[in-house]
């Protein structure tokens, strides 16, 4: 079926340092590709998304390009803040033959920023 | 302000007892969703309804049962059949099931079986 894989974290960075998340997909057909954050003791909000190959998504400093050749969606940003610490999760939208729609999650990557 | 609200925050369950997991929303939504998360994994489907009174089993759905009666709520029961229930429970819910992969979330209800 339809996965995602996350890089393994924790990750911990100082703040402004760049960031990079790994992420990279297995599915069948063309699936919509997004990242996900979740704040410490929140539920996950939608960060970004991207619906096609080359789309670049874009929110609050991150961004994420849909690259088919590498089925990867990289989450980057080119200066983190205290504030970014969170889980990122990748993930996909799937249509299993047979069944219906879903979101398809990563494991989720733990950012740690320190001032 | 319109969001999704989950109760309670934490929740303590003696084995063997069933228990309901709480989830409202006033964002006027039709779908709704439940995923279960356990530490270094991501979300697991569990139940999913697309409109009132009609619901479907997700990837994970022995062990729990839903009811949709109305449009807002999504109540989650976890029974006594669900071996491993501790863990952390979220709800989403999406404009229409064609909006599935845009959810808004709830901010969770962790559960611990003593």
């Amino acid at each position: 079926g339809d996965s995602v894989t996350q890089m393994e974290g924790p990750v911990t960075l100082s703040e402004e340092a760049f960031l990079t998340i790994n992420c990279t997909y297995t599915a069948t057909g063309y699936p919509s590709l997004f990242w996900y954050v979740q704040y410490p003791g929140e539920g996950l909000q939608l960060l970004l998304k991207a619906t096609k190959a080359d789309d670049k998504g874009s929110n609050k400093g991150f961004e994420a390009t849909y690259r088919k050749e590498t089925t990867s969606f990289h989450l980057e940003k080119g200066s983190v803040q205290v504030s970014d610490s969170a889980v990122y999760f990748c993930a996909l939208s799937s249509r299993p033959q047979g069944g219906s729609e879903k979101l398809v999650f990563g494991k989720g990557t733990k950012l740690t920023v320190n001032p | 302000d319109g969001g999704i609200t989950q109760s309670p925050k934490y929740l303590f369950r003696k084995e063997g007892q069933n228990v309901t997991l709480s989830c409202e929303q006033n964002l006027n939504h039709d779908a709704m969703y439940w995923y279960r998360q356990d530490p270094g994994q991501g979300l697991r489907l569990i139940y999913y309804s697309q409109i009132v009174n009609d619901f479907q089993k997700g990837d994970i759905a022995e062990g729990y049962s839903v009811s949709r009666e109305k449009k807002e709520s999504f109540p989650l029961t976890v029974t006594s059949a669900q071996k491993n229930p501790t863990a952390f429970y979220l709800c989403a819910s999406s404009a229409d099931f064609y909006s599935y992969n845009e959810q808004f979330f709830g901010p969770g209800t962790r559960l611990t079986v003593l």
